[in-house]
């Protein structure tokens, strides 16, 4: 079975500065889906950013970036110049691309706090 | 607008009492899920429905119950078996790239 790990229990930065969130994950499959969800005090869960295994570029979504280490089962989220918006609980999950084992698995998250 | 609709934001169940959490979407998609989150362990899966009239248990099925008779809806209920139902409940559903929309969640409090 699939196993998502967040080692970090909590995080903090300063503001403008860049903060590194990581996340491991065990899993047999060659072709998946990855995921960063923040869920900011409204715990609405909001999509960061999305990997998909096959793609060797890493992607980037303004001052979200991953990196991807496939062959280590790493993901881990850079944020770049943080922002106080951006204090809030970050999820890891990953996804199988297989209809009959097609869940969505969570990491615990990782609680950011920015300063000022 | 299209999204995820939870009811209610907070709801309260004395003990041995069926409760039930709406979920209604209206972004025409077709997978649905339900997650139970706890203080410091993630989201946990108790059901989800790939299809209309099709639904499998999650990781934590016991003393939940689901139903799927409407591609929008899939309401979740709470039964008087689930020993500690006191927790935050979210909903979600499926674009075609696997990304998942979520409501805004259910705080059930057992009283």
């Amino acid at each position: 079975a699939q196993t998502v790990t967040q080692s970090q229990p909590e995080m903090s930065v300063q503001e403008a500065e860049t903060v590194t969130l990581s996340c491991t994950y065990d899993t047999s499959e060659s072709d998946y889906y990855l995921f960063w969800y923040k869920q900011p005090p409204s715990r609405q869960m909001i999509l960061v950013i999305r990997q998909e295994a096959y793609k060797q570029q890493n992607a980037t979504e303004n001052r979200f970036s991953v990196n991807f280490q496939k062959a280590a089962k790493s993901f881990s989220l850079k944020i770049s110049d943080s922002q106080l918006g951006d204090a809030a609980m970050y999820f890891c999950a990953y996804r199988s691309p297989s209809y009959n084992t097609d869940k969505l698995i969570f990491g615990t998250g990782t609680r950011l706090q920015v300063f000022p | 607008d299209g999204g995820i609709t939870q009811s209610p934001k907070y709801l309260f169940r004395k003990e041995g009492q069926n409760v039930t959490l709406s979920c209604e979407q209206n972004l025409n998609h077709d997978a649905m899920y339900w997650y139970r989150q706890d203080p410091g362990q993630g989201l946990r899966l108790i059901y989800y429905s790939q299809i209309v009239n099709d639904f499998q248990k999650g990781d934590i099925a016991e003393g939940y119950s689901v139903s799927r008779e409407k591609k929008e809806s899939f309401p979740l209920t709470v039964t008087s078996a689930q020993k500690n139902p006191t927790a935050f409940y979210l909903c979600a559903s499926f674009t075609d790239r696997r990304e998942a929309f979520f409501g805004q969640g259910t705080r059930l409090t057992v009283v």
